[in-house]
């Protein structure tokens, strides 16, 4: 089993849909979870941050975080043509002691207008 | 500057050749990493630096691969006897601590001939 999963899309939704992805992860001792947006060519941009169960709410982004299920999920509201992004699920090991970030392959994000 | 800095963007060698990647952290960050990003991958964690220290280096993939960060800000990378393997965009983020949010520079775009 890989560290961090998603499912690599691509995923598609029409403009003003919301967006939902998903990400899996095997550490049960970790703490901190991040969602990055990458467009192509270009490096990861942090979006959101979230470190305790339940919904975190920034803008159109919404993180939710379920420790007991090792689940992490990013919702885009309202979606836009310029979301359009592989977006990467990260999961510091080792429960923070280390502060390195185990990656995801990435979800393709297509909105389409 | 206010983000991370990585020189060069690109860097085109032969095979055997000995490189150094550098890398200018967000001014205050005392953790810096370095990550390496394949076509379709999420970044691979390579080392992991607390001030000047290496807290972790276990994803360098073997000892042709080295880095410093002899005055706790400014990091390099060096490789040594590339291989065509190690071509790939070499990544480095800042932050202020362990566990706290990473921002990433634009990454260098390294090509082994």
């Amino acid at each position: 089993q890989k560290e961090v999963e998603q499912n690599s899309g691509p995923l598609s939704v029409p403009e003003g849909a919301i967006a939902s992805l998903n990400c899996t992860y095997s550490d049960r001792g970790s703490q901190s979870f991040f969602w990055y947006r990458q467009y192509s060519g270009k490096s990861p941009e942090l979006i959101m941050s979230i470190y305790s169960n339940g919904d975190k709410e920034d803008g159109r982004f919404t993180a939710q975080l379920n420790k007991a299920s090792q689940y992490v999920s990013l919702l885009i509201r309202d979606s836009q043509p310029s979301d359009s992004a592989t977006y990467l699920c990260a999961v510091n090991k080792d429960g923070g002691s280390q502060g390195n970030l185990i990656f995801g392959k990435g979800t393709k994000l297509s909105v389409k207008p | 500057g206010a983000g991370v800095s990585q020189t060069p963007s690109n860097k085109v060698t032969e095979k055997g050749k000995y490189v150094e990647l550098r890398c200018d952290p967000i001014s205050g960050h005392t953790a810096l990493y370095w990550y390496r990003q394949s076509l379709g991958q999420g970044p691979e964690f390579l080392i992991y630096f607390q001030g000047t220290g290496a807290a972790d280096d276990s994803g360098l993939p073997n000892d042709r691969f080295f880095a410093v960060r002899p005055e706790g800000s400014v990091s390099t990378l060096k490789i040594q006897r590339t291989e065509r393997g190690d071509s790939a965009v070499y990544l480095c983020a800042s932050s202020r601590g362990p566990n706290q949010p990473q921002h990433f520079g634009d990454g260098t775009r390294l090509s082994i001939l």
